[in-house]
């Protein structure tokens, strides 16, 4: 692994059906993020950690929830997928939130359409 | 509210220069980011400002004026591989991102 990676690339899903999203990074970052990516709409997150053990709720975070048992993953769970939680989900991961640059790296992005 | 405003889709010329602004509102200030996103691909970092003034990276640029609440990025000698999304971002009071939409920028021969 080289970086983050992110599964499934693409996901077609049923609407009320589960879903988790795989995301892991090999960067021993403290922070992980996940956003989704909405045409005519700039990123937007959804929940972050700061470090492994804790999670926050960013902007949208409603019908999703996140976990992070260790510093490597960082799965986001759709409990019910509806229709408008279709969209392209990105994971991404800094050395830590806050502090400084803090420039955030991003998986490849896994394109969710829920029907 | 918190609100990140740039131009929907630009056009330049190749070999050309081009300024792509940003205007932010933001609750708190911790720096402002550039982030190049091609089509289909992950944004990738161009920039980061906390301060005022130019930043300069070969050939690319990216200002920020804080009392002003804008930034801009420059982009110098075109080429057509720069054809691509530049997204503003802004870490706001609690170091989470607010980002803009993009500005699409098309590059033609």
């Amino acid at each position: 692994i080289a970086g983050i990676t992110q599964a499934p690339t693409s996901q077609i899903l049923a609407a009320g059906r589960r879903m988790t999203l795989r995301c892991t990074q090999d960067m021993r970052h403290n922070a992980m993020y996940w956003y989704r990516q909405d045409l005519g709409l700039g990123l937007r997150l959804i929940h972050y950690s700061n470090t492994a053990g804790t999670t926050g709720k960013g902007e949208v975070p409603d019908g999703y929830s996140v976990s992070r048992a260790n510093t490597d993953d960082f799965p986001l769970t759709l409990a019910s997928a509806v229709p408008s939680q279709t969209s392209v989900y990105f994971c991404a991961s800094s050395d830590s939130m806050g502090g400084g640059t803090d420039e955030q790296f991003f998986g490849p992005g896994t394109r969710l359409t829920v029907l | 509210g918190q609100n990140i405003d740039q131009p929907t889709e630009m056009t330049a010329t190749e070999g050309a220069i081009v300024q792509i602004n940003c205007t932010y509102q933001t609750s708190g200030f911790n720096g402002l980011f550039w982030y190049q996103q091609h089509a289909g691909e992950a944004p990738t970092f161009l920039s980061y400002n906390v301060l005022d003034g130019l930043e300069e990276k070969g050939r690319f640029s990216s200002f920020l004026s804080r009392s002003k609440g804008y930034s801009y990025l420059l982009l110098k000698e075109l080429q057509m591989k720069d054809s691509a999304s530049y997204l503003c971002a802004v870490s706001d009071s609690n170091y989470q991102l607010i980002w803009g939409a993009g500005t699409k920028l098309i590059i033609k021969p």
